[in-house]
């Protein structure tokens, strides 16, 4: 069965530092979304992408934040310049036109 | 803004017992997930209710969805150690380009032997 996957499972990093964190979305699927989880609290929506931009971002998605697909298989998060409350879990997701299907996750961890 | 609720936020039951989680949405929606999530790992779907009055069964667990109430429930039957986890509801709003997941706050399950 097609899923998502994602790496690294867990990236520790120093704050200010610069993180990229990666997905494979399941390959016939055409809406890509990253969400995020503070450990212990509820799941939040960042960014949609579509047809090789934005449809949707969060306040939290600032312009420390992007997004790209540089290859068609790939979809990244960039994270420029990194901050303690960045912690957290990093779900990608990808859809057709149906439900989403959530990846493993990437822990981030700021120190 | 939608806001998605759930309660309990924490439930602590014996194995063998029925209890409901309920979910509270603020606006219109397009489709309600369950999702399970256990510690460290991702969201397994459990089940998508796409039409007021859906009912959908999965061994012990029943979701059902009453789109005029803007409510969700979540039952489980005859409790077992293994449907410890976390569970969330998420609201699935189509903004036109994509959808976009607003999670209720989650409740932790723990059922004891």
């Amino acid at each position: 069965e097609p899923e998502v996957t994602q790496t690294p499972s867990h990236q520790v990093t120093q704050m200010g530092q610069e993180v990229i964190l990666r997905c494979v979305p399941i390959s016939n699927h055409l809406y890509f979304y990253w969400y995020r989880q503070i450990l212990g609290q509820k799941v939040e929506f960042l960014v949609s992408f579509y047809n090789n931009e934005i449809s949707e971002k969060s306040e939290i998605f600032d312009d420390q934040f992007s997004v790209e697909r540089p290859d068609g298989s790939n979809f990244t998060l960039k994270i420029r310049s990194t901050k303690l409350e960045d912690s957290a879990m990093y779900f990608c997701a990808s859809s057709g036109i149906g439900q989403s299907y959530f990846g493993p996750g990437t822990r981030l961890t700021v120190l | 803004e939608l806001k998605v609720e759930q309660n309990p936020l924490f439930l602590s039951m014996q194995e063998g017992k029925n209890y409901t989680i309920y979910c509270n949405y603020s606006t219109t929606s397009d489709r309600l997930y369950w999702y399970r999530q256990d510690p460290g790992k991702s969201l397994e779907s459990l089940f998508v209710l796409l039409s007021n009055g859906a009912v959908k069964q999965e061994g012990r667990l029943m979701a059902s969805l009453d789109t005029k109430a803007r409510l969700s429930t979540l039952h489980i039957t005859a409790a077992v150690h293994d449907l410890s986890a976390t569970y969330f509801c998420a609201v699935d709003i189509y903004t036109g380009t994509a959808s976009k997941l607003t999670f209720g706050t989650g409740t932790r399950l723990q059922v004891t032997l």
